[in-house]
């Protein structure tokens, strides 16, 4: 398997656009989590899905965020429009079981830049 | 959830070992110590987790005190490559992996 792969892999884009980031989580994993990482509030959990309901969205910073899973090997993260202050990584991991027993697989990354 | 509590920085010279603590004193029965660290600005990359025994495998070392309230991460001979951030946290029913500010480990030659 190829891993956790996300596009694209650096964004650029004006204030008030419509950002969408891309997640294919690993095949068979039934859990998805989308990340968010700046220096100054280091790696925070955004939302994560659980065989492609989102479970706990409690980390989403603001309406202008939404995430998607409509299939088991694809979800987007929908900025809009976006800010600023939005500039950073976003990372998506995939699990499997979601049990206490498993590990997270992450993707490289976004890094978004909104100018 | 447990929270986690780490140096913020630590130093290793190349081809000792590295020792990274972590204390987790409201850690509950069910609840898993997991390591992960994030070399640069990549992914965060899986290394070890435990819930009694200490566990080992290719890359580390994993230490957790017999009352689980705290954890070391050893890594037998550390290499330059080895320089990361480090995280300890603690998995939660649900799946959620929360991190916390880690430690970041520099392994000088």
């Amino acid at each position: 398997d190829a891993g956790v792969i996300q596009s694209p892999r650096h964004e650029v884009t004006e204030m008030g656009q419509e950002v969408t980031l891309r997640c294919k989580p690993i095949s068979g994993h039934d859990y998805l989590f989308w990340y968010r990482q700046t220096m100054m509030r280091g790696l925070e959990l955004l939302i994560y899905f659980n065989n492609n309901v989102p479970i706990d969205d409690s980390g989403m910073p603001e309406d202008r965020f939404s995430a998607k899973m409509p299939n088991a090997s694809f979800s987007t993260l929908k900025i809009q429009p976006s800010e600023p202050r939005d500039s950073a990584v976003y990372f998506c991991a995939s699990s499997s079981h979601g049990g206490a027993n498993t590990e997270a697989f992450f993707g490289q990354g976004t890094r978004l830049t909104v100018v | 959830d447990a929270k986690t509590t780490q140096p913020p920085s630590m130093d290793c010279a190349e081809g000792r070992a590295a020792n990274l603590p972590c204390n987790h004193s409201t850690i509950s029965g069910n609840e898993y110590v997991y390591w992960y660290r994030q070399i640069h600005s990549q992914g965060p990359q899986y290394i070890i987790h435990g819930l009694k025994n200490n566990e080992t495998n290719e890359m580390a070392s994993l230490i957790i005190t017999e009352d689980r309230k705290s954890s070391t991460l050893i890594l037998p001979h550390a290499t330059l490559r080895d320089t990361a951030v480090y995280y300890c946290i603690v998995r939660v029913r649900g799946g959620k992996l929360i991190f916390g500010q880690g430690t970041e480990l520099s392994v000088k030659p």
